[in-house]
């Protein structure tokens, strides 16, 4: 997942605009990846997911991309709207036997009207 | 949040109470999680459990044991040795272990003074 620290890396875009936020997994052998929103003081929400045998995946207003040779993922919203602002986050999951997801520390992004 | 509920939102305990957390659904998912979220780290797995009456540690169970009695219910008592038990829980479900999505509730914010 993501670099762990202190601080969340923070995505400001202005409403209407694409936002794009990054991930770096560690792992080569993962093969599935989950990208999740989580607003502040609730539990975070699936958004879409991808399987290492793609290397895109689009769903309403969001796409991830997985570049499996240099380990990263993206996540594209599309006009981002102000109910887009959240903590994003990814989760990788690692590889038998325990196959437990490992998850980033996220990017706060804010929507400006 | 879905079908999964945790109760109750906030929780304030005094050191050396062992304290249990709540954590029901009912979507009818085999597995079900129990996570632990600090400021600026990624999700770390307490425990985890495939199927009733049986549950795995994760990462960090130290301090923290649960059960699954039924398919719909998995506690996570946070016992006096833990040693620093402060943090925000979360509880996640999914269709089966690791191999889907996982869905998570609302989350349990626990304080110990």
């Amino acid at each position: 997942g993501e670099s762990v620290g202190l601080h969340l890396p923070t995505l400001s875009v202005q409403e209407g605009d694409n936002s794009i936020i990054n991930c770096a997994y560690s792992n080569s052998a993962s093969d599935y990846f989950i990208w999740y929103k989580q607003e502040s003081g609730k539990g975070p929400q699936f958004i879409i997911d991808i399987r290492s045998n793609m290397d895109k995946r689009q769903g309403q207003r969001v796409t991830v991309l997985l570049n499996k040779t240099v380990k990263h993922l993206s996540l594209q919203i599309a006009a981002t709207q102000p109910g887009d602002s959240a903590v994003y986050f990814c989760a990788e999951r690692g590889e038998y036997p325990g196959n437990q997801f490992y998850f980033g520390t996220g990017t706060s992004l804010t929507v400006i009207p | 949040d879905g079908g999964i509920t945790q109760s109750p939102k906030y929780l304030f305990r005094k050191e050396g109470q062992n304290v249990t957390l709540s954590c029901e659904q009912n979507l009818n998912h085999d597995a079900m999680y129990w996570y632990r979220q600090d400021p600026g780290q990624g999700l770390r797995l307490i425990y985890y459990s495939q199927i009733v009456n049986d549950f795995q540690k994760g990462d960090i169970a130290e301090g923290y044991s649960v059960s699954r009695e039924k398919k719909e219910s998995f506690p996570l008592t946070v016992t006096s040795a833990q040693k620093n038990p402060t943090a925000f829980y979360l509880c996640a479900t999914s269709r089966q272990d690791f191999f889907y999505e996982q869905y998570f509730g609302p989350g349990t914010r626990l304080t110990v003074t």
